[in-house]
């Protein structure tokens, strides 16, 4: 399968742990990007890349959350010292830099913060 | 700042029945459109893609249309199916970095 991966899958934590996640997009495309849902909303934008390059983060992204994507490839998302309002369903997509900007999404890692 | 309504929120018909989902956004400078599936604690699937220069795309028993004066889409579903019971999502992209979703449709489709 050469679509968008996401680990882990599903992740519980304590309030106040840090927890790092993992998105592999399609080996292709330069841009990656990092979504929130909560549930019964849509997907909220926090942040994307094109190729090593963080080139926007949403406000939603306070300075608890740090991303990364070291070589162009894979990305990563740490969220320090956790709180119950983070939980929720993480998601990442990638695209072709061009036209049409066609977002393909990861199957999403759960978070629940107890 | 771009919005993203999805109506109705809910619905709920028979096998074989055709249905329209609907979508509206308030700033028609929109550079495509995307239809999302999503199945209950999944990743989201793109079912079609609509450019600002088209006015509609078909895959299947799928039809998407997109009228940018007017700020709306619809997502036509043919002969429906219980397969086809999911949250649909409509999703705008203005030609900068993000996508900006609705909150969606939850289709049940009984047999």
């Amino acid at each position: 399968d050469t679509g968008v991966s996401q680990d882990p899958r599903h992740k519980i934590t304590k309030r106040g742990q840090n927890v790092t996640f993992r998105c592999d997009p399609i080996s292709e495309h330069n841009r990656l990007y990092w979504y929130r849902q909560t549930l019964g909303q849509g997907p909220e934008f926090l942040t994307y890349f094109q190729n090593e390059a963080q080139l926007e983060k949403s406000r939603l992204l306070s300075d608890r959350f740090s991303a990364e994507r070291p070589k162009g490839s894979f990305s990563t998302l740490e969220i320090q010292r956790t709180e119950q309002g983070d939980s929720a369903m993480y998601l990442c997509a990638s695209s072709f830099p061009g036209s049409p900007y066609e977002q393909y999404f990861g199957p999403g890692t759960r978070l629940t913060v107890t | 700042k771009q919005e993203v309504t999805q109506i109705p929120a809910a619905l709920s018909v028979p096998e074989g029945e055709n249905l329209v989902l609907n979508c509206s956004f308030t700033d028609s400078a929109i550079y495509n459109l995307q239809w999302f599936r999503q199945d209950p604690g999944k990743g989201l699937t793109s079912l079609l893609l609509i450019q600002s220069s088209q006015r509609e795309q078909t895959s299947g028993r799928l039809n998407a249309s997109l009228d940018k004066s007017s700020g709306r889409s619809t997502l036509y579903i043919a002969a429906s199916q219980p397969g086809d019971s999911a949250t649909y999502l409509c999703a705008s992209y203005s030609g900068y970095s993000t996508l900006t979703f609705g909150k969606g449709t939850m289709l049940l489709v009984s047999p």
